[in-house]
This record gives C-alpha cells, structure tokens and sequence, in this order.
C-alpha cells in the first residue's frame, strides 16, 4: 500500500522568510498529489493539485507555489511568508482511477512569527 | 459547484451515547462520497466510503448511507468511546475531475 511522508514534521519560520515543505510519495506510481492548508479550528483548504510531472493547478491564488520535480515528489514554496500562512500542511494522493480516495500524509506543522 | 455542508461543532456527548453527524452535499455528477477522521496532530485518516447511491460505508462501528434522494451522507455510530473523541470530515470525490470537496470539519468530545 501506499505511504506519504512530509518533512519537516514542524517548523517556525519569520515573517519574510522563504519556505519549501517537502512531501514524497511511496508504494504507488503516477498519482495525483494534493497540498491543503487547516487553520487552527479551520476544515481543508485545497491549495494545488497535479495529476503528473511538472502538470501543477493552482486553487487559490496567494504567494504560495507547487512544484511536482519527479513523480513522487510534491514540493510548497513560498519566496517569503506570511503571518497568514500559518497552519497545519497536509499532502494527499489519490489513484487516479474509480478507486475515488484520497490518502493523506502525516502533516507539517508551520508556525511564522 | 460542488460542494459539502456539515453540521457545526463541537459535538459533546457521554460515553456510549448516539452518534449522528449530519452532511449534506452538492454536486453536478456522480460523486463518491468519504468520512475522514483526524486526531490531534495528525493527518486525516480514511473512516468509510460509498461510491454510489444507496451503498453504505461502515468501519469501526460507524456507518454512513449514500441518499441520492435527500443528497445526504450522516456519520452515525450507536455507541462511541472516549476514544472516538476527534474532528470529522465529510468530503466528496469527482474522479472525472481529480477533485475532491472537503466539509469544515466536526469536532467529536467524548465524555467518559
């Protein structure tokens, strides 16, 4: 079965400084890969989705960016981050197929200050 | 578009009480539809799914019937534990469109 991991688990950065999340995927090919933020109380914020290499859409528009470098690899940047971009960051793949189900990864905790 | 309501939280109730959380949904195909369950500092986990009208969802106790009729997906469990204590999703997938549609989240306390 598959397995996503996501590093850093947490992370405080300063208001202004850059950002890259990391998320890797295992035990699946060609997914479709998923990052969503939750506000603290909040529910999912479906920020970019990618359905293959470098094939990346963009939900909402903000100073976030997604880069899909190799098939098991989603990556969230940010050139410089806001007090708003606080949250919980989670990663997610689905199959592509009838299966129809999202598999989500344990999260990365960003706090900026 | 396609869209999910749940019903506002937090929910709180005592050891092996009735469980219902409403969801509601929207949609302009034939969408699958999913509980997840979070606990704290996690990630989401898959509870239960149905892919088509009627099909119920069931796992750990909990149970959820697709009703095209009323567009309506409810958690229910006849007896929660302390342990079930935790933030549910109601989501629903459009496969055609690679995009699934999150509820705002429930939040379940269990009193013991």
């Amino acid at each position: 079965s598959q397995t996503i991991h996501q590093w850093p688990a947490t992370l405080v950065q300063p208001v202004g400084s850059p950002l890259s999340l990391e998320c890797t995927v295992e035990g699946t090919s060609n997914p479709n890969l998923y990052w969503y933020r939750q506000a603290a109380g909040r529910g999912l914020q479906l920020l970019f989705y990618s359905i293959g290499i470098d094939q990346i859409s963009s939900e909402v528009p903000q100073n976030l960016s997604a880069s899909r470098p190799q098939d098991r690899q989603f990556i969230l940047s940010s050139k410089k981050l806001l007090l708003s971009d606080s949250g919980f960051y989670l990663c997610a793949l689905s199959k592509g197929d009838d299966t129809d189900t999202q598999y989500f990864g344990p999260g990365t905790r960003l706090t900026v200050l | 578009g396609d869209s999910v309501t749940q019903m506002e939280g937090p929910v709180t109730l005592s050891e092996e009480a009735f469980l219902t959380i409403n969801c509601t949904y929207t949609a302009t195909g034939y969408p699958s539809l999913f509980w997840y369950v979070q606990y704290p500092g996690e990630g989401l986990q898959l509870l239960l799914k149905a892919t088509k009208a009627d099909d119920k969802g069931s796992n750990k106790g909990f149970e959820a019937t697709y009703r095209k009729e009323t567009t309506s997906f409810h958690l229910e469990k006849g007896s929660v534990q302390v342990s079930d204590s935790a933030v549910y999703f109601c989501a629903l997938g459009v496969y055609n469109f690679n995009k699934f549609y999150f509820g705002s989240g429930t939040k379940l306390n269990v009193k013991p």
